[in-house]
């Protein structure tokens, strides 16, 4: 099975802008979803496809792929932005999905 | 609205075997694929399998073949995942996540609430 490599933490200033990543082979096929996760919540949706925003998802969130991999970049971080965000992405099996370890992002 | 509304908590000793139920409602139960996620206290993500609410097949990833059983009951739109033979690794949150339904795009739309089960003697 594949798998999706991310990088354990990464911060930001508030108002500056980060770009989250996620390395693997299944990225060269399909494209990544990612999802945001606060302590003690679901994972929400926030980009699918090339760079799809759910209904609600701010447009500071946007996504991008090249080669093996995706990235999640948000523009102008907000404090509510502080999170985990994990990738996912479909495996070699039709059916089957795969996510990332996931990113801690700290907003200072 | 779509929900999808998961069953209480559980807490169950080594060896036994726990039963999630997942809810849907506000869209047409049998024409999403619904996937199981897991997350261990403190770790990341974890994709368990998904079942064809449709013709109820089924498929798992392979760390959970032949603990792991999916199931669904289109009458009451719920579907239900059971897991055999607990060990204390299994304490974690689990969430049911309704596919996208894309041929092509591969996402989970809307999750559960999650349901934490913990095991321990």
């Amino acid at each position: 099975s594949s798998e999706l490599t991310q990088d354990p933490a990464v911060s930001v200033a508030l108002g500056q802008t980060v770009r989250i990543t996620c390395q693997g082979d299944s990225l060269r096929s399909y494209y990544a979803s990612w999802y945001q996760q606060k302590p003690g919540q679901a994972p929400v949706l926030v980009i699918y496809g090339r760079s799809n925003r759910p209904s609600g998802i701010p447009d500071r969130f946007s996504g991008s792929s090249s080669g093996n991999t995706a990235s999640l970049t948000i523009t102008g971080a907000q404090a509510e932005d502080e999170a985990d965000y994990y990738c996912n992405s479909r495996d070699s099996s039709y059916s089957h999905r795969v996510f990332g370890g996931g990113t801690k992002l700290t907003v200072l | 609205q779509v929900q999808l509304v998961q069953s209480g908590a559980e807490v169950k000793k080594p060896g036994a075997s726990v039963k999630v139920s997942c809810k849907a409602s506000g869209y047409t139960f049998t024409s999403y694929d619904v996937h199981w996620v897991r997350q261990a206290p403190g770790q990341g993500l974890e994709w368990m399998g998904i079942i064809n609410p449709s013709g109820e097949s089924t498929s798992y990833a392979q760390k959970f073949q032949g603990r792991v059983i999916m199931t669904r009951d289109t009458s009451t739109s719920t579907v239900y995942m059971e897991v055999s033979s607990l060990r204390s690794e299994d304490t974690a949150v689990y969430y049911c996540a309704r596919d996208s339904g894309s041929s092509w795009l591969y996402y989970f739309d809307y999750w559960g609430q999650g349901t934490l089960v913990t095991v321990s003697s």
